[in-house]
């Protein structure tokens, strides 16, 4: 079946450095989306992204689809403490059932 | 304000004990869905529901049954629950496709069965 590789599972920066989570799926999908649980918290939708080779900003998080729509990633410019969580990516392959990465948790030290 | 509301929050249960988790969504959403988190393996989808009496199952639907009678609910039901249960389960919906696929989640519902 479909599957969706997010690397790495866990990143450990000091606050102000750059950070990069990347999913891969073995099939070519229709969209991606990107989520972010804070601790304790529930998943929440960050963007969507659809077309080929698309490029995103939202503020200091940069989002990409990648030319071939298989693979995704997820930058954050200098990191802050309140962009630790866990990442998650989530494709879709024309059908309602999203496959979910496993996450990247991101730990920001002060 | 736009809502995934499920409950309980918290349920501690024995084995084999029937138990129901409530989620009931005030966005209209055809599409709702049950997921579980365990540490490691991320969100995996128990079961899905494209609209009123249409359900279907995800990857991890064993041991589990949900229903949907009214589109705002979705309820899951565990008959007899195992240990292998405990996690954390959340309810998420979102619009039918051909629109956005953001799916709202609900704020969980962390399960213990002993």
């Amino acid at each position: 079946g479909q599957q969706v590789m997010q690397i790495p599972q866990y990143q450990h920066v000091q606050e102000g450095e750059d950070f990069t989570t990347y999913c891969n799926s073995s099939t070519t999908l229709s969209n991606i989306q990107w989520y972010k649980q804070r601790p304790g918290g529930h998943p929440v939708f960050l963007i969507q992204l659809v077309k080929s080779g698309e490029v995103k900003k939202q503020k200091r998080l940069t989002f990409q689809f990648g030319e071939a729509k298989k693979n995704s990633s997820l930058h954050i410019t200098a990191t802050q403490t309140t962009d630790v969580g866990t990442y998650f990516c989530a494709g879709h392959r024309g059908s309602y059932i999203p496959t979910f990465g496993r996450g990247t948790s991101l730990i920001v030290h002060p | 304000e736009a809502q995934v509301t499920q409950n309980p929050r918290y349920l501690i249960t024995v084995t084999g004990k029937k138990l129901t988790v409530t989620c009931s969504q005030n966005m209209n959403h055809e599409y709702m869905s049950w997921y579980r988190q365990d540490p490691g393996l991320g969100l995996r989808q128990i079961y899905y529901s494209m609209n009123v009496e249409v359900t279907d199952k995800g990857d991890v639907p064993e041991g589990y049954k949900v229903s949907r009678k009214e589109k705002r609910n979705f309820p899951l039901i565990l008959e007899s629950p195992s240990p292998n249960q405990t996690s954390l389960y959340f309810c998420a919906s979102s619009d039918a496709p051909g629109q956005k696929y953001e799916q709202y989640f609900g704020p969980g519902t962390r399960l213990t069965v002993t």
